[in-house]
């Protein structure tokens, strides 16, 4: 059935690094990719996404690649700030409606 | 703009007891989703309407949970009657339409059941 992977589970690292957040997702047919920042007590707010027919799209110091044969997509975070931290989801929409298929999430802390 | 409106915040009930939770999307927004989200976990959609017809409720468990969206604006998810595992953050979500726009989340209300 459909299904998104994400790894890893959580991340912690140093501000200025970077950070890599990981998806791959089952259908075949899906084509609309969007990364969704969650910070505590709030809703998911997104913050890129990324169509099937382009391989990377970036914002910033955001970045979102896609390897459709693979069938993996990753967010890249470049030089992180403490105001980063927060869980970060990845989903898949499957186009029949846009339902959208969320991965487990990945807890990211940013350490000053 | 005004984002997606959600009451309550919190609630906490007793098991078996009844809940009812209010969406106001953003204005002109045909397509509206409920979603589950337990602790720890990514959302997973519940039911999706388009203006005011249902467009996948495949994971609604229908026994106990109802939706709806009466005149396209405005909706109502209702849990009748609670169980423990109904404890979770309800996320109510709209877009302009369907099939891949950008979906945007209200803050959720949260659901203790004791």
């Amino acid at each position: 059935g459909e299904n998104v992977e994400q790894h890893p589970s959580t991340l912690s690292v140093q501000e200025g690094d970077s950070a890599v957040i990981k998806c791959t997702y089952s259908d075949s047919a899906s084509n609309y990719f969007p990364w969704y920042k969650q910070e505590l007590g709030k809703g998911p707010q997104l913050i890129i996404d990324i169509r099937s027919n382009v391989g990377e799209k970036k914002d910033q110091r955001i970045a979102v690649t896609l390897n459709k044969t693979a069938k993996h997509f990753s967010l890249h975070i470049t030089e992180t700030q403490p105001e980063d931290s927060a869980v970060y989801f990845c989903a898949a929409s499957y186009n029949q409606g846009g339902k959208l298929i969320f991965g487990q999430g990945t807890e990211l802390s940013v350490k000053p | 703009e005004a984002g997606v409106a959600q009451s309550p915040r919190y609630k906490i009930i007793e098991k078996r007891q009844s809940v009812a939770f209010w969406c106001n999307p953003i204005s002109g927004h045909a397509t509206l989703y409920w979603y589950q989200q337990i602790l720890g976990q990514g959302p997973k959609l519940l039911i999706q309407f388009q203006n005011n017809g249902v467009v996948d409720d495949s994971q609604l468990p229908k026994d106990r949970f109802s939706a709806e969206r009466l005149k396209g604006v405005d909706s109502t998810l209702k849990i009748q009657p609670a169980k423990l595992e109904d404890s979770a953050v309800y996320l109510c979500a709209s877009s302009l339409t369907s099939g891949g726009n950008e979906q945007f989340f209200g803050p959720g209300t949260r659901l203790t059941v004791l």
